[in-house]
């Protein structure tokens, strides 16, 4: 059990245009999604935690108008990455935690990378 | 905020013991975690400690002392496949995760 998925798993893109992920818990509910980006040899970095049905709570120096995030429902939350520019190419992963939990399951990853 | 700090890198042998430390500094502790990464992968869930003392899970253990703001990560019996980098991370008050760099382990025969 405890399965996230992330779509897609790899992405190319030119500068200037928007990519779309969506990450998706597969057999549980997940009120809280996080939304992590790691850069060659570094370590994972929160971007942003959302909570289904509200506003995504950015963290400091990230652009909510860049990375955009939509928690809609209990399965499904979709980081929307605006106007890509080469230094956003990055692995992006999402987690994902049930109601009072306290283990994040994380998805495999978008490898996205940007012309 | 928070601060975590572990060694960038690590070299064992196969079938040896091996120990990662990690130092934490948190405004709202809730948890440390550990986790594995292998390159071009998401992390993979190891341990997770609330209370001070002593984890065992098979071949992983994890320590944490609250008091010292200090954790381990113990590895017996050592297998190539244990190569990868390990994740040390503070659980937040949010529960968000906030993660140290890692410690890359190379595991050789």
């Amino acid at each position: 059990g405890a399965v996230v998925s992330q779509h897609p798993s790899r992405v190319i893109c030119k500068s200037g245009t928007s990519v779309k992920i969506e990450c998706r818990s597969l057999d549980f509910q997940a009120t809280t999604m996080f939304w992590y980006r790691q850069f060659p040899k570094q370590s994972l970095m929160l971007m942003a935690t959302s909570n289904e049905g509200s506003k995504a709570t950015y963290e400091q120096g990230v652009e909510k108008d860049k990375f955009l995030i939509n928690h809609a429902s209990l399965t499904l939350s979709t980081l929307t990455v605006t106007s890509a520019h080469p230094e956003d190419s990055s692995f992006y992963i999402c987690s994902a935690a049930e109601l009072d939990s306290y283990e994040q399951y994380f998805g495999p990853g978008t490898r996205l990378t940007v012309t | 905020g928070q601060n975590i700090d572990q060694p960038t890198e690590m070299t064992a042998t196969e079938g040896a013991i091996v120990q990662i430390n990690c130092t934490y500094q948190t405004s709202g502790f809730n948890g440390l975690f550990w986790y594995q990464q292998h390159a071009g992968e998401a992390p993979t869930f190891l341990s997770y400690n609330v209370l001070d003392g002593l984890e065992e899970k098979g071949r992983f253990s994890s320590f944490l002392s609250r008091s010292k703001g200090y954790s381990y990560l113990l590895l017996k019996e050592l297998q190539m496949k244990d190569s990868a980098s390990y994740l040390c991370a503070g659980g937040g008050s949010q529960g968000n995760l906030i993660f140290g760099k890692g410690t890359k382990l190379s595991v050789k025969p």
